[in-house]
């Protein structure tokens, strides 16, 4: 099956800085998604992104469907940006694969 | 409803015992997807229901795990004679009926087995 790999596993910030997570998947994938699970457990959706760029106020995402990654940008971090990050991938029919998730922590 | 909901929040149980686990979709949205996140990992993907077909339970763990989903709306995932190592959050999701649809999460149900 398809494998997700996320880097790095844990991220500790300045508040204000900015930061790039990585997504690496093994095979053609139908979907991408990014979530942060904030402390309260709750999966927010950031970006549906298969392919290309977007951007949201502080969060921009880009998938290189053809080279197989994705990156997630946050820029001028808060602390309310801490959580982890997982990256999801299709695969093609409706079965979703997780990676491991980023860890992040934004220090005031 | 608004999103995805699920009931209860937090369930505790004897090891032994049977529970169960509900998931509302969001309405309109005819794909329904359950996963495990065991403390400090990522999610699990255990089954999904696609529509009127047959769920693909690939990802159950073992045969004690069962879900099914009624007219095509609420689902509830069964664990029979839970275990310890069955502790965990289980949270649901769902999606429109099209393979690769951006799927949305409910809050999840906090399971532990003592």
């Amino acid at each position: 099956g398809i494998q997700v790999e996320q880097s790095p596993p844990d991220l500790i910030l300045q508040e204000g800085a900015n930061s790039t997570l990585r997504c690496n998947f093994s095979d053609s994938v139908n979907n991408l998604q990014w979530f942060h699970q904030n402390p309260w457990g709750q999966l927010i959706n950031l970006f549906y992104i298969p392919s290309g760029t977007k951007q949201n106020g502080r969060l921009s995402a880009t998938t290189v469907a053809t080279e197989r990654y994705s990156l997630l940008y946050i820029s001028s971090s808060q602390t309310t940006d801490s959580g982890v990050y997982f990256c999801a991938v299709g695969d093609g029919g409706f079965k979703t694969i997780f990676g491991a998730g980023t860890r992040l922590f934004v220090k005031a | 409803g608004a999103g995805v909901s699920q009931s209860p929040s937090n369930k505790v149980t004897e090891k032994g015992k049977d529970v169960e686990l509900r998931c509302d979709p969001i309405s309109g949205h005819t794909a329904l997807y359950w996963y495990r996140q065991s403390l400090g990992q990522g999610l699990e993907f255990l089954i999904y229901f696609q529509g009127n077909s047959a769920p693909d339970k690939s990802g159950l763990p073992s045969d004690r795990f069962s879900a099914e989903r009624t007219g095509g709306s609420v689902s509830t995932l069964t664990i029979q004679r839970t275990q310890q190592e069955d502790s965990a959050v289980y949270l649901c999701a769902s999606s429109f009926e099209l393979a690769g649809a951006e799927q949305y999460f409910g809050p999840g149900t906090r399971l532990t087995v003592t």
